[in-house]
Protein backbone atom coordinates (compact mmCIF):
# COMPACT_ATOMS: atom_id res chain seq x y z
CA UNK A 1 0.00 0.00 0.00
CA UNK A 2 0.93 3.03 -0.88
CA UNK A 3 2.31 5.82 1.50
CA UNK A 4 3.06 9.41 1.54
CA UNK A 5 4.61 11.71 4.12
CA UNK A 6 5.51 15.03 3.92
CA UNK A 7 8.51 16.67 5.72
CA UNK A 8 7.91 19.74 7.80
CA UNK A 9 4.48 19.44 8.72
CA UNK A 10 5.09 23.14 9.51
CA UNK A 11 7.50 25.80 8.32
CA UNK A 12 7.95 29.73 9.07
CA UNK A 13 10.65 31.68 6.68
CA UNK A 14 10.69 35.54 6.25
CA UNK A 15 9.49 36.50 3.05
CA UNK A 16 12.00 36.70 0.04
CA UNK A 17 13.62 33.45 1.36
CA UNK A 18 14.22 30.16 -1.29
CA UNK A 19 11.99 27.81 0.32
CA UNK A 20 12.07 23.33 -0.51
CA UNK A 21 9.08 21.48 0.91
CA UNK A 22 9.70 17.89 0.89
CA UNK A 23 7.48 14.91 -0.34
CA UNK A 24 8.32 10.93 0.28
CA UNK A 25 6.77 7.96 -0.77
CA UNK A 26 7.18 4.45 -0.28
CA UNK A 27 5.86 2.30 -3.62
CA UNK A 28 8.24 3.37 -6.61
CA UNK A 29 6.32 2.75 -8.97
CA UNK A 30 4.28 5.24 -9.73
CA UNK A 31 2.89 7.18 -12.89
CA UNK A 32 2.86 10.81 -11.79
CA UNK A 33 2.71 13.18 -8.99
CA UNK A 34 0.83 16.25 -8.68
CA UNK A 35 1.39 19.20 -5.86
CA UNK A 36 -1.77 21.26 -4.52
CA UNK A 37 -2.37 24.29 -2.53
CA UNK A 38 -4.83 24.65 0.18
CA UNK A 39 -5.55 28.21 1.31
CA UNK A 40 -7.73 27.90 4.51
CA UNK A 41 -11.31 27.13 4.58
CA UNK A 42 -10.71 26.65 0.80
CA UNK A 43 -10.28 23.64 -1.69
CA UNK A 44 -7.48 21.96 -3.11
CA UNK A 45 -6.05 24.27 -6.29
CA UNK A 46 -3.78 21.99 -8.58
CA UNK A 47 0.02 23.97 -8.71
CA UNK A 48 1.91 21.01 -10.63
CA UNK A 49 1.36 17.49 -12.05
CA UNK A 50 4.89 15.24 -12.80
CA UNK A 51 4.72 12.46 -15.42
CA UNK A 52 7.04 9.69 -13.68
CA UNK A 53 8.95 10.25 -16.93
CA UNK A 54 9.81 13.65 -16.31
CA UNK A 55 12.41 14.61 -13.90
CA UNK A 56 10.74 18.18 -13.22
CA UNK A 57 7.94 20.53 -13.75
CA UNK A 58 8.16 24.38 -13.78
CA UNK A 59 5.73 26.95 -13.13
CA UNK A 60 6.34 30.92 -12.23
CA UNK A 61 8.55 30.87 -9.20
CA UNK A 62 7.95 27.00 -8.37
CA UNK A 63 10.14 24.06 -9.73
CA UNK A 64 8.52 20.55 -8.62
CA UNK A 65 11.37 17.75 -8.69
CA UNK A 66 10.50 14.01 -8.98
CA UNK A 67 13.22 11.17 -8.55
CA UNK A 68 11.09 7.65 -8.39
CA UNK A 69 14.00 5.62 -7.43
CA UNK A 70 14.29 7.66 -4.34
CA UNK A 71 10.52 7.87 -4.05
CA UNK A 72 10.83 11.78 -3.56
CA UNK A 73 10.22 14.97 -4.43
CA UNK A 74 10.57 18.47 -3.82
CA UNK A 75 8.82 21.42 -4.63
CA UNK A 76 10.88 24.36 -4.20
CA UNK A 77 9.72 28.18 -4.04
CA UNK A 78 11.86 31.38 -4.83
CA UNK A 79 11.47 34.25 -3.29
CA UNK A 80 8.90 33.75 -1.12
CA UNK A 81 5.95 36.05 -0.38
CA UNK A 82 3.38 36.28 2.01
CA UNK A 83 0.82 35.55 -0.46
CA UNK A 84 2.47 31.83 -0.60
CA UNK A 85 0.84 31.35 2.83
CA UNK A 86 -0.67 28.13 2.59
CA UNK A 87 -0.67 24.36 3.14
CA UNK A 88 1.14 22.58 0.84
CA UNK A 89 0.24 19.03 -0.38
CA UNK A 90 1.70 16.33 -2.99
CA UNK A 91 -0.44 13.59 -4.05
CA UNK A 92 1.35 9.99 -5.63
CA UNK A 93 -0.35 8.32 -8.56
CA UNK A 94 -0.12 4.89 -9.24
CA UNK A 95 -0.92 2.94 -12.41
CA UNK A 96 -4.43 2.46 -12.49
CA UNK A 97 -4.72 3.96 -8.90
CA UNK A 98 -5.94 6.71 -7.47
CA UNK A 99 -4.02 9.57 -5.98
CA UNK A 100 -2.82 9.10 -2.44
CA UNK A 101 -2.25 12.18 -0.28
CA UNK A 102 0.07 13.30 1.98
CA UNK A 103 -0.38 14.76 5.13
CA UNK A 104 0.79 18.09 4.02
CA UNK A 105 3.32 21.01 5.20
CA UNK A 106 1.94 24.73 6.21
CA UNK A 107 3.32 27.27 4.94
CA UNK A 108 3.44 30.66 6.70
CA UNK A 109 6.02 33.65 5.02
CA UNK A 110 6.57 36.15 7.06
CA UNK A 111 6.28 40.02 5.96
CA UNK B 1 -14.76 28.48 -16.50
CA UNK B 2 -16.96 27.09 -13.35
CA UNK B 3 -14.63 23.33 -12.77
CA UNK B 4 -16.19 21.76 -10.30
CA UNK B 5 -19.16 22.94 -8.16
CA UNK B 6 -20.27 21.68 -4.77
CA UNK B 7 -23.50 22.56 -2.54
CA UNK B 8 -23.97 22.94 -0.27
CA UNK B 9 -21.01 24.62 1.25
CA UNK B 10 -21.77 24.30 5.57
CA UNK B 11 -24.21 22.14 7.05
CA UNK B 12 -25.17 21.13 10.18
CA UNK B 13 -26.76 18.18 11.11
CA UNK B 14 -28.72 16.14 14.01
CA UNK B 15 -27.27 12.74 14.57
CA UNK B 16 -29.38 10.03 12.80
CA UNK B 17 -30.24 12.64 10.24
CA UNK B 18 -30.04 12.56 6.41
CA UNK B 19 -28.75 14.48 3.65
CA UNK B 20 -27.20 14.40 0.29
CA UNK B 21 -23.93 16.27 -1.21
CA UNK B 22 -24.09 17.57 -4.74
CA UNK B 23 -21.01 17.72 -6.85
CA UNK B 24 -21.14 18.70 -10.78
CA UNK B 25 -18.21 19.15 -13.24
CA UNK B 26 -18.46 21.08 -16.71
CA UNK B 27 -14.87 19.93 -17.96
CA UNK B 28 -16.64 16.53 -19.49
CA UNK B 29 -14.51 14.69 -17.22
CA UNK B 30 -15.00 10.69 -17.02
CA UNK B 31 -13.84 10.10 -13.49
CA UNK B 32 -15.40 11.51 -10.51
CA UNK B 33 -13.95 11.02 -6.44
CA UNK B 34 -15.64 11.87 -2.94
CA UNK B 35 -13.24 12.63 -0.06
CA UNK B 36 -12.76 13.90 3.52
CA UNK B 37 -10.35 15.83 5.09
CA UNK B 38 -10.01 15.22 8.88
CA UNK B 39 -7.49 17.32 11.01
CA UNK B 40 -4.45 14.81 11.16
CA UNK B 41 -5.43 12.72 8.82
CA UNK B 42 -5.41 14.06 5.24
CA UNK B 43 -7.48 13.32 2.71
CA UNK B 44 -8.78 10.22 2.44
CA UNK B 45 -11.14 8.71 -0.45
CA UNK B 46 -14.96 7.54 0.61
CA UNK B 47 -15.81 6.68 -3.29
CA UNK B 48 -15.29 6.80 -6.56
CA UNK B 49 -16.74 6.60 -9.69
CA UNK B 50 -14.10 5.90 -12.48
CA UNK B 51 -17.18 6.45 -15.53
CA UNK B 52 -20.94 7.05 -15.74
CA UNK B 53 -22.44 4.05 -14.25
CA UNK B 54 -19.84 3.02 -12.31
CA UNK B 55 -19.26 3.40 -8.72
CA UNK B 56 -16.85 1.75 -6.45
CA UNK B 57 -15.62 1.83 -2.24
CA UNK B 58 -12.60 4.05 -1.66
CA UNK B 59 -10.59 3.98 1.72
CA UNK B 60 -13.19 5.13 4.13
CA UNK B 61 -16.94 3.98 2.49
CA UNK B 62 -18.41 3.22 5.86
CA UNK B 63 -21.84 4.94 6.46
CA UNK B 64 -21.73 6.75 2.40
CA UNK B 65 -23.92 5.81 -0.27
CA UNK B 66 -23.46 7.13 -3.65
CA UNK B 67 -24.30 7.72 -7.17
CA UNK B 68 -23.05 8.70 -10.33
CA UNK B 69 -26.06 10.52 -11.95
CA UNK B 70 -24.67 11.22 -15.19
CA UNK B 71 -21.67 11.92 -16.62
CA UNK B 72 -21.88 15.55 -14.92
CA UNK B 73 -22.94 14.53 -11.52
CA UNK B 74 -21.77 12.53 -8.68
CA UNK B 75 -23.66 12.94 -5.37
CA UNK B 76 -22.51 11.15 -1.49
CA UNK B 77 -25.47 10.68 0.38
CA UNK B 78 -25.39 10.24 4.31
CA UNK B 79 -28.25 7.99 5.40
CA UNK B 80 -28.13 8.53 9.18
CA UNK B 81 -25.45 10.82 10.43
CA UNK B 82 -22.91 10.55 13.03
CA UNK B 83 -20.72 12.71 14.82
CA UNK B 84 -17.86 11.06 13.50
CA UNK B 85 -18.73 12.14 10.11
CA UNK B 86 -18.05 15.68 10.96
CA UNK B 87 -15.61 16.54 8.04
CA UNK B 88 -14.75 19.08 5.25
CA UNK B 89 -15.86 17.14 1.91
CA UNK B 90 -14.19 17.63 -1.00
CA UNK B 91 -15.24 16.35 -4.45
CA UNK B 92 -13.02 15.82 -7.42
CA UNK B 93 -13.01 15.32 -10.94
CA UNK B 94 -10.07 13.96 -13.86
CA UNK B 95 -10.19 13.21 -17.53
CA UNK B 96 -9.73 9.66 -16.65
CA UNK B 97 -9.21 6.91 -14.14
CA UNK B 98 -5.59 6.39 -14.93
CA UNK B 99 -2.86 8.44 -12.62
CA UNK B 100 -2.01 9.93 -15.80
CA UNK B 101 -4.70 12.86 -15.21
CA UNK B 102 -4.49 15.26 -12.47
CA UNK B 103 -7.51 16.39 -10.66
CA UNK B 104 -9.55 19.13 -10.12
CA UNK B 105 -11.07 20.13 -6.95
CA UNK B 106 -13.89 21.96 -6.08
CA UNK B 107 -14.29 23.99 -2.81
CA UNK B 108 -15.89 21.65 -0.26
CA UNK B 109 -18.99 21.14 1.89
CA UNK B 110 -17.70 21.96 5.76
CA UNK B 111 -20.21 19.67 7.56
CA UNK B 112 -21.08 19.61 11.22
CA UNK B 113 -23.01 16.34 12.87
CA UNK B 114 -24.13 17.87 16.37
Amino acid sequence: KQEVTQIPAALSVPEGENLVLNCSFTDSAIYNLQWFRQDPGKGLTSLLLIQSSQREQTSGRLNASLDKSSGRSTLYIAASQPGDSATYLCAVGGYGQNFVFGPGTRLSVLP
Amino acid sequence: NAGVTQTPKFQVLKTGQSMTLQCAQDMNHNSMYWYRQDPGMGLRLIYYSASEGTTDKGEVPNGYNVSRLNKREFSLRLESAAPSQTSVYFCASSEGRSAAYGYTFGSGTRLTVV
